[in-house]
């Protein structure tokens, strides 16, 4: 079964718009983080922002955030204000606690993001 | 602070040579990994060390494959002999440690061409 799943394989957004791109992850450890990267055409990995499984508040890094649905297993990220610069590929990615697999950052598969001017 | 230092940045090869892949991690971070990203595969993890020590390398895909990490700040990817569907981006990452807290902070990336 797949760890992350991210539904959206291409979104498009207006310049200045928020977006919210999806994830989903399956885990029965209780303690886990997820993660999220951007790539940009340019190919590099860029970390975004970090969601712990015991933070009782969402994440929030600039005009980044995190809508964490526990309950829901989801972890999605929001954009606010777009900006043509954030056209890219985003990736969710998870990191169990147990069993030795810590150390395993699993990715999903992507969501192509273009802004439009 | 530099980030996670990869060279070449891209690699063309002909099918039978050998490639080596470098790496220089974030200074102070004792965990480094090498992913490999294929558009049919996306991001897997090949393999990881701790202090220069080689962890799980489950995640290598044969024998034509072999990593080592000499030092802190340094380590290779090779791949002897090299074959078109080897063909991807290969990335390094660093993180201080391995909890489910800690990022991963990844290099450039090396796109290498098998042909």
């Amino acid at each position: 079964a797949q760890k992350i799943t991210q539904t959206q394989p291409g979104m498009f957004v207006q310049e200045k718009e928020a977006v919210t791109l999806d994830c989903t992850y399956d885990t029965s450890d209780p303690s886990y983080g997820l993660f999220w990267y951007k790539q940009p055409s340019s190919g590099e990995m860029i970390f975004l922002i970090y969601q712990g499984s015991y933070d009782q508040q969402n994440a929030t890094e600039g005009r980044y955030s995190l809508n964490f649905q526990k309950a829901r297993k989801s972890a999605n990220l929001v954009i606010s204000a777009s900006q043509l610069g954030d056209s890219a590929m985003y990736f969710c990615a998870m990191r169990e606690a147990r069993g030795g697999g810590s150390e395993k950052l699993v990715f999903g598969k992507g969501t192509k993001l273009t802004v439009n001017p | 602070d530099a980030g996670v230092i990869q060279s070449p940045r891209h690699e063309v090869t002909e099918m039978g040579q050998e490639v080596t892949l470098r790496c220089k991690p974030i200074s102070g971070h004792d965990y480094l990994f090498w992913y490999r990203q294929t558009m049919m595969r996306g991001l897997e993890l090949l393999i990881y060390f701790n202090n220069n020590v080689p962890i799980d390398d489950s995640g290598m895909p044969e024998d034509r494959f072999s990593a080592k990490m000499p030092n802190a700040s340094f380590s290779t990817l090779k791949i002897q002999p090299s074959e078109p569907r080897d063909s991807a981006v290969y990335f390094c990452a660093s993180s201080i440690m391995a909890g489910f807290t800690d990022t991963q902070y990844f290099g450039p990336g090396t796109r290498l061409t098998v042909l």
